[in-house]
């Protein structure tokens, strides 16, 4: 079955910054992969995906992802990060089955300083 | 554009009442749409998926249920609240042709006393 971790329960860094937050997944084809952040009370929104092609992928809000296919992980970065990136961040695969079930980790915490 | 809405936005309950939560999504036709709860400091567990009206797959044996009355309406269901089913409860649509992309709503704050 797909599995998704992600490391990192909190992590707290200055405002600007450089950012990785980590995910490994374990799925056994090509995996679709997908970053959410979630702000405090509120849904998930759609950070970045990847398909297939350049393993480099650019989201919103100036994010980018890096999938290595030899290391399973698909970690997200962030070259300057601002007080507003303070969330919850999930990193999810795409699992088998019906319906295109998304599997998520449990999350990491973003806490910025000033 | 599409657009998801749930409602209520918070809602507080007692313990034994009954629950209905209601998800829909404007702007799109025969979506895929999934139930989730996320409880305090955890991730989301999915609740219940539905590829049609009338289709429900609940994903873990529980206290809720769930139905799809129409297209693009879904609601999320107790007879019996228990505590436990405190939590944040996320509606989610995936467009039908569209590969594992889910797009939430702004969810809802249950708590059940």
């Amino acid at each position: 079955a797909q599995s998704v971790t992600q490391p990192d329960i909190h992590i707290t860094v200055s405002e600007g910054a450089s950012l990785e937050l980590r995910c490994n997944y374990s799925y056994g084809a090509t995996p679709y992969l997908f970053w959410y952040v979630q702000s405090p009370g509120q849904g998930l929104q759609l950070l970045l995906k990847y398909f297939s092609g350049d393993t480099l992928v650019q989201g919103i809000k100036g994010f980018e992802a890096e999938f290595k296919r030899s290391q399973s992980s698909f970690n997200l970065r962030k070259p300057s990060v601002h007080w507003s990136d303070a969330a919850e961040y999930f990193c999810a695969v795409g699992g088998i089955g019906g319906a295109q079930k998304l599997v998520f980790g449990q999350g990491t915490r973003l806490t910025i300083n000033p | 554009s599409q657009t998801i809405h749930q409602w209520p936005a918070t809602l507080v309950q007692p313990v034994g009442s009954p629950l209905s939560l209601e998800c829909t999504v404007e702007g799109t036709s025969n979506p895929n749409l999934y139930w989730y709860r996320q409880a305090a400091g955890r991730g989301l567990q999915l609740l219940f998926y539905s590829v049609g009206i009338g289709q429900i797959s609940s994903e873990v044996p529980q206290n809720l249920s769930a139905s799809r009355p129409q297209d693009r309406q879904f609601i999320l269901s107790s007879k019996k609240l228990l505590l436990s089913d405190s939590g944040f409860y996320l509606c989610a649509w995936r467009r039908g042709q569209a590969l594992y992309e889910q797009y939430f709503g702004p969810g809802t704050r249950l708590t059940v006393t």
